[in-house]
């Protein structure tokens, strides 16, 4: 069955770049959408924006100058780059896929994450 | 931007009752784009229920989604032990494109 696993470093300092790696096994990363979301302790979940295999994007308004998405298709791979990051940052990022139903004609996004990373904290911290 | 607000809170019920969660959106929700999730410490969240009612691969038939609208709940019939966790609602939103959950409601033994 499909996994994900998050990677990247678990520390990051204030006004960096935090850099984190989402891999695809089990599965094909074509045709579906690929998100990241994270939680601080103790709180609620975020999400922070979406790719599609063809590389289109969405993000999170409120983060959305600060993140940027992108996807390797050769590698079962998509990545996620949060720019100038703060203590606020600091939270646990998970990568999670949008599940999606077929039929016998058509296919259809169930708008739904079906399948999440393990999750990685990441510490903006100096 | 849709705001998904849950409630209770906290939710102190002992196994075998029946536990009732409540979301309710800010503005009107498809039916298609509403989920319920339950996370336990430590793990990542599990979907539980699509499009409002539909239960997710291997989700025991105790758990049941229903609502429209602006009002949603989650309903699960008979609690069991390993079913004390936190729970979220998320909605979709097609104008921009993304997603909200909801601030959760945490269901623990009483």
């Amino acid at each position: 069955q499909v996994q994900l696993q998050e990677s990247g470093p678990g520390l990051v300092k204030p006004s960096e770049t935090l850099s984190l790696t989402c891999t695809v096994s089990g599965g094909s990363i074509s045709s579906y959408y690929w998100s990241w979301i994270r939680q601080p302790a103790g709180k609620g979940l975020e999400w922070i924006g979406r790719i599609y295999t063809s590389g289109s994007t969405n993000y999170n308004p409120s983060l959305k100058s600060r993140v940027t998405m992108s996807v390797d298709t050769s590698k079962n791979q998509f990545s996620l780059k949060l720019s100038s990051v703060t203590a606020a940052d600091t939270a646990v990022y998970y990568c999670a896929r949008a599940g999606r139903y077929c039929s016998s004609t058509s296919c259809y996004t169930l708008y739904a994450f079906d399948i999440w990373g393990q999750g990685t904290m990441v510490t903006v911290s100096s | 931007e849709i705001v998904l607000t849950q409630s209770p809170g906290t939710l102190s019920l002992s196994p075998g009752e029946r536990a009732t969660l409540s979301c309710r959106a800010s503005q009107s929700v498809s039916s298609s784009y509403l989920a319920w999730y339950q996370q336990k410490p430590g793990q990542a969240p599990r979907l539980l229920i699509y499009g409002a009612s539909s239960r997710a691969t291997g989700i025991p038939d105790r758990f049941s989604g229903s609502g429209s609208g602006t009002d949603f709940t989650l309903t699960i019939s008979r609690l069991e032990p390993e079913d004390f966790a936190v729970y979220y609602c998320q909605q979709y939103g097609s104008s921009p494109p993304g997603y909200t959950f909801g601030q959760g409601t945490k269901l623990e033994i009483k």
